[in-house]
C-alpha cells in the first residue's frame, strides 16, 4: 500500500458525459501528479499540482481539468467525454514539486471506460 | 526532450532464475533520476528502485539491482532468484531534475516467470 487513495476504482459512463476522479495524496506529500495509462499512448504525464497550484501540464486536453485544495487532495474532471478517453488514470504524489530525488508513490489508480 | 526506451515487449524467465530488463535514455540534462515501476495484473504502479544520475554505486533493493552505464545511456534492472510474483509489466521512466517531477515512461516490458 502506497498510502496514496484514489476513487472510484471503477468508473463506467457514456459518451459525452462528466466524471470525477479522485485522488488523496499519503500524509506530508504536497506535490499530487495525474498520469494517464492508455493502449495506444502508454503512461503519459497530465499535470502537476504542488500545495494547491498547478506547477505543470503535460499532454491534458482542454476537455480535462484539474484542481488540488486546500487539504490537499485533489480532483481530476474529465468532460465531454469520448471512446479514446477509456484508460486507467493515476495519481501520484512525492514530498516535493522540484526535483531532488524524491520518488512518486502512486495509487491503485481509476480505470475509466467511457462506452 | 526526454526519451525512454525498452526494446523488450517480453521476457521469460525460470523460478530461481536472473533476468535484465533494459532500459536506455536519452536527455541534454546533466543531473535526473532513473526509476523502476511494476506494474501486476491488477493495475497498480509499484515503485522498485531509484538511480540518481550523480549516484557513483548501482542502486541496489533487496533482489533488484539497477545496473546503471552513464556514458551508454542505459538503466537496466537485474532481478536475481526470480520469483512467480515477480510476473509483471515493468517500466523504466525518468525524471530530469532541473524542472518540475514529472516522469516520462518507457512501454514497458512484460516478465513472465515461469515454475
Amino acid at each position: 500500500d502506497s498510502g496514496v487513495t484514489q476513487t472510484p476504482k471503477h468508473l463506467i459512463t457514456a459518451t459525452g458525459q462528466r466524471v470525477t476522479l479522485r485522488c488523496s495524496p499519503r500524509s506530508g506529500d504536497l506535490s499530487v501528479y495525474w498520469y494517464q495509462q492508455s493502449l495506444d499512448q502508454g503512461l503519459q504525464f497530465l499535470i502537476q499540482y504542488y500545495n494547491g497550484e498547478e506547477r505543470a501540464k503535460g499532454n491534458i486536453l482542454e476537455r480535462f481539468s484539474a484542481q488540488q485544495f486546500p487539504d490537499l487532495h485533489s480532483e481530476l474532471n474529465l468532460s465531454s467525454l469520448e471512446l479514446g478517453d477509456s484508460a486507467l488514470y493515476f495519481c501520484a504524489s512525492s514530498v516535493a514539486w522540484l526535483a531532488g530525488g524524491n520518488e512518486q508513490f502512486f495509487g491503485p489508480g481509476t480505470r475509466l471506460t467511457v462506452l | 526532450a526526454q526519451k525512454i526506451t525498452q526494446t523488450q515487449p517480453g521476457m521469460f524467465v525460470q523460478e530461481k532464475e536472473a533476468v535484465t530488463l533494459d532500459c536506455t535514455y536519452d536527455t541534454s540534462d546533466q543531473s535526473y533520476g532513473l526509476f523502476w515501476y511494476k506494474q501486476p495484473s491488477s493495475g497498480e504502479m509499484i515503485f522498485l528502485i531509484y538511480q540518481g544520475s550523480y549516484d557513483e554505486q548501482n542502486a541496489t533493493e533487496g533482489r533488484y539491482s539497477l545496473n546503471f552505464q552513464k556514458a551508454r545511456k542505459s538503466a537496466n534492472l537485474v532481478i536475481s532468484a526470480s520469483q512467480l510474483g515477480d510476473s509483471a509489466m515493468y517500466f523504466c521512466a525518468m525524471r530530469e531534475n532541473t524542472g518540475f517531477q514529472k516522469l516520462v515512461f518507457g512501454t514497458g516490458t512484460r516478465l513472465l516467470v515461469s515454475p
